[in-house]
C-alpha cells in the first residue's frame, strides 16, 4: 500500500492552457474525493466518485473543470481554458469506510 | 449542511509547552469529526478521528481530542509541544453515511519557538 498518489506535485500553465491532473487511489478504496485548497484556507469540495459513478458535484465546479474515474480505479480532472484564479492545491483523497486519506497535492500556478 | 469554525488563525507556542487549538462546529445532523495535520506543501495527515463512544480520543504524535456535544466542539489538545509539530491544523466533519465529503475549517497554524 503506497498510499494516494498524485501527479504531477507540480504544474505551471499559461493562463487559457488546458492542463490535467491524476490521482492513484489506494488500490481497494472505492470512494475517491477532489478538494481545491487555496493559499491560507482549507480545502474544499469539488467532487465524489464511486468506483466509476460520479456522485456528486460542487457549485464550485464549474463548466470548465470535468472529472473522471474510468473503471473505478485511478481519476483525473481536467481545467480548461484556465484562469488565474485556478491557482491553488489540487487534492484527491481516496477511502473506503469512515476515514479519508489524501495525497499530497499537486499544486497548480496559473501565469 | 455544516460548517467549520476554528477560533483562531495562528497559536504561537514555546517548545514543551501544552497547547489546545480550538474547533467549533454547526450541523442540523450527527456527525462524525477528524482533525488533520498538514506539512509545508504536503497533503493532510489524519491525527485522529471521534466517530461515537468515549468523548475523548487519542490520536498520533501524542495528541487528543475531546467532543463536547453540548458546545458543539472538538478541541485537539497537546501536553507538551515539539518543534517538529510545527504544522497548519485543520477540523473536519462529515454525516455518518458513507460518501459525505468532508467539510473543513479554515485552519489554524501552529507555531513552536525554541
Amino acid at each position: 500500500d503506497t498510499g494516494v498518489s498524485q501527479n504531477p506535485r507540480h504544474k505551471i500553465t499559461k493562463r487559457g492552457q488546458n492542463v490535467t491532473f491524476r490521482c492513484d487511489p489506494i488500490s481497494e478504496h472505492n470512494r475517491l474525493y477532489w478538494y481545491r485548497q487555496t493559499l491560507g484556507q482549507g480545502p474544499e469540495f469539488l467532487t465524489y466518485f464511486q468506483n466509476e459513478a460520479q456522485l456528486e458535484k460542487s457549485r464550485l465546479l464549474s463548466d470548465r473543470f470535468s472529472a473522471e474515474r474510468p473503471k473505478g480505479s485511478f481519476s483525473t480532472l481536467e481545467i480548461q481554458r484556465t484562469e488565474q484564479g485556478d491557482s491553488a492545491m489540487y487534492l484527491c483523497a481516496s477511502s473506503l469506510i469512515t476515514e479519508a486519506f489524501f495525497g499530497q497535492g499537486t499544486r497548480l500556478t496559473v501565469v | 449542511a455544516q460548517s467549520v469554525t476554528q477560533l483562531d488563525s495562528q497559536v504561537p507556542v514555546f517548545e514543551e509547552a501544552p497547547v489546545e487549538l480550538r474547533c467549533n462546529y454547526s450541523s442540523s445532523v450527527s456527525v462524525y469529526l477528524f482533525w488533520y495535520v498538514q506539512y509545508p506543501n504536503q497533503g493532510l495527515q489524519l491525527l485522529l478521528k471521534y466517530l461515537s463512544g468515549s468523548t475523548l480520543v487519542k490520536g498520533i504524535n501524542g495528541f487528543e481530542a475531546e467532543f463536547n456535544k453540548s458546545q458543539t466542539s472538538f478541541h485537539l489538545r497537546k501536553p507538551s509541544v515539539h518543534i517538529s509539530d510545527t504544522a497548519e491544523y485543520f477540523c473536519a466533519v462529515r454525516p455518518p453515511e458513507a460518501g459525505n465529503m468532508l467539510t473543513f475549517g479554515g485552519g489554524t497554524r501552529l507555531m513552536v519557538k525554541p
